[in-house]
């Protein structure tokens, strides 16, 4: 069955300082990961794909599918990256299509 | 704001009630989400509505139900109300238009539902 595991709820980090999010899931198919992100107050919303492989608000991810691992990094973390971070999979019936979510990230950047 | 709304924001009520949440998709989605966030089990993917029929079910119990009306609005019915159904209900909404690529959901801001 398919799963995402974040094995981190609290992460807490300097402003400046690098930042990575860990995320693992597993998943028989061919799979397509996401990272959405929740800011105080605000809805749930799309942060990042894996397949476009571009940088947003100075976050990446990589798809490992050896390690079967979707971290998310950014360098130099500032004040406004604190949020909710899910990792989440996305799994294609044959129609219609649903995410599964991590258990999520709180992450605090601290000044 | 993603153009999903979802009312109403707050809900209370007791345990073995009935109640309705409601969703309003982005103006031209066809694909509507269900999910619930509890503070045990995370966000679960509950169902998905494409243009009016269902697409796809997740865990979600035989007590709750859900459809999406000609319009594109969706209803999740939530009857017998336990305890444990308490938590934030999220909506999402999608184009949705290919099994062939995942299109980016839309989340609405929620309905918290409490059961006393």
């Amino acid at each position: 069955a398919q799963r995402v595991t974040q094995p981190e709820k609290l992460l807490s980090v300097f402003k400046g300082a690098p930042v990575e999010l860990k995320c693992n899931y597993s998943y028989s198919g061919s799979p397509e990961l996401f990272w959405y992100v929740q800011y105080s107050r605000q809805r749930l919303q799309l942060l990042l794909r894996h397949i476009s492989r571009e940088s947003i608000k100075g976050f990446t991810a990589d798809l490992n599918k050896g390690e079967t691992s979707f971290h998310l990094k950014k360098p130099f973390a500032q004040e406004e990256d604190s949020a909710m971070y899910y990792c989440a999979l996305s799994l294609k019936e044959t129609s219609g299509s649903r995410l599964t979510f991590g258990e999520g990230t709180q992450l605090t950047v601290n000044p | 704001d993603s153009g999903v709304t979802q009312t109403p924001k707050h809900l209370i009520t007791a345990t073995g009630q009935r109640v309705t949440l409601r969703c309003s998709p982005r103006s031209g989605d066809l694909s509507v989400y269900w999910y619930q966030q509890s503070l045990d089990q995370g966000l679960q993917f509950l169902i998905q509505y494409y243009n009016g029929e269902e697409r796809a079910k997740g865990n979600i119990l035989e007590r709750f139900s859900a459809q999406q009306f000609p319009d594109l609005h969706s209803e999740l019915n939530l009857s017998s109300l336990e305890l444990g159904d308490s938590a934030l209900y999220f909506c999402a909404s999608s184009v949705e238009g290919t099994v062939n690529y995942h299109y980016e959901q839309y989340f609405g801001p929620g309905t918290r539902l409490t059961v006393t």
